[in-house]
C-alpha cells in the first residue's frame, strides 16, 4: 500500500531534549516536505527536499533540521525543543516531475513541548 | 515571500446550501491544488490546476483556476454532512523551487 508513515504520532517532550520525528515513503518519490500545522495558521512549510541530499528552507525553519541521505527517508530534528514548537507536524512526498504534483501526507506528528 | 490568502475563514452552512472559497496569490503560480482536510484527519488531494482560466468539475465540486493564474475557487453544490471539513488551497510559484505555498483554510461547518 502506497503511503507515508510518520513516528512517532503522538509525543509529549520537555524543553531541551533533543528529538526526531521519522518520515517514510514507498512511492519513490522524489520530494518530500515538512509542514506545522497550528489554529489560524495553516499549513506553514518548514523543510522540503527535491531529492537525496537537496534540502532547502520553508518558510518556517528555525529550530529545525532535516536530512536526506535516502530517497525514502525525510527525518525532522528539533535539536533543543521550545514550547512554541509545540504543534501538528506533518510530512509529505510527491513524485515531482518537473512541477510539484499531488501531495501525499503522513497521518501527522502531535508534539507537545513542556 | 510568496502568500496565498483564503477566504473566508470560517463558513457555516446550512445542509443543502451551496460553499464557496476562494483564493487569492501574491505573485503569479504555476498551477494551484486543493486539499480537504477531515475534522482529526491529514491534508488529501482533491485536483491539480495548471492552465490559466481552467474550470474542472468532481461530482458536486467545481474548480476555478484564474485568468492571470492569481486566483482560484472551489464551489461545492448542495452540501452534505460528509463535505465537512477545511479546505486549502496551495500555491507553486515559478519553476517549484519555493515549494507549495498553503492558505490558512476555510473550516466548512454544516448544519443539519
Amino acid at each position: 500500500e502506497a503511503q507515508v508513515t510518520q513516528n512517532p504520532r503522538y509525543l509529549i517532550t520537555v524543553t531541551g531534549k533533543k528529538l526526531t520525528v521519522t518520515c517514510s515513503q514507498n512511492m519513490n518519490h522524489e520530494y518530500m516536505s515538512w509542514y506545522r500545522q497550528d489554529p489560524g495558521l495553516g499549513l506553514r512549510q518548514i523543510y522540503y527536499s527535491m531529492n537525496v541530499e537537496v534540502t532547502d528552507k520553508g518558510d518556517v525553519p528555525e529550530g529545525y533540521k532535516v536530512s536526506r541521505k535516502e530517497k525514502r527517508n525525510f527525518p525532522l530534528i528539533l535539536e533543543s525543543p521550545s514550547p512554541n514548537q509545540t504543534s501538528l507536524y506533518f510530512c509529505a512526498s510527491s513524485l515531482d516531475r518537473g512541477i510539484i504534483g499531488e501531495l501525499f501526507f503522513g497521518e501527522g506528528s502531535r508534539l507537545t513541548v513542556l | 515571500g510568496q502568500q496565498v490568502m483564503q477566504i473566508p475563514q470560517y463558513q457555516h452552512v446550512q445542509e443543502g446550501e451551496d460553499f464557496t472559497t476562494y483564493c487569492n496569490s501574491s505573485t503569479t503560480l504555476s498551477n494551484i491544488q486543493w486539499y480537504k482536510q477531515r475534522p482529526g484527519g491529514h491534508p488529501v488531494f482533491l485536483i491539480q490546476l495548471v492552465k490559466s482560466g481552467e474550470v474542472k468539475k468532481q461530482k458536486r465540486l467545481t474548480f476555478q483556476f484564474g485568468e492571470a493564474k492569481k486566483n482560484s475557487s472551489l464551489h461545492i453544490t448542495a452540501t452534505q454532512t460528509t463535505d465537512v471539513g477545511t479546505y486549502f488551497c496551495a500555491g507553486l510559484a515559478g519553476g517549484g523551487a519555493d515549494g507549495l505555498t498553503f492558505g490558512k483554510g476555510t473550516h466548512l461547518i454544516i448544519q443539519p
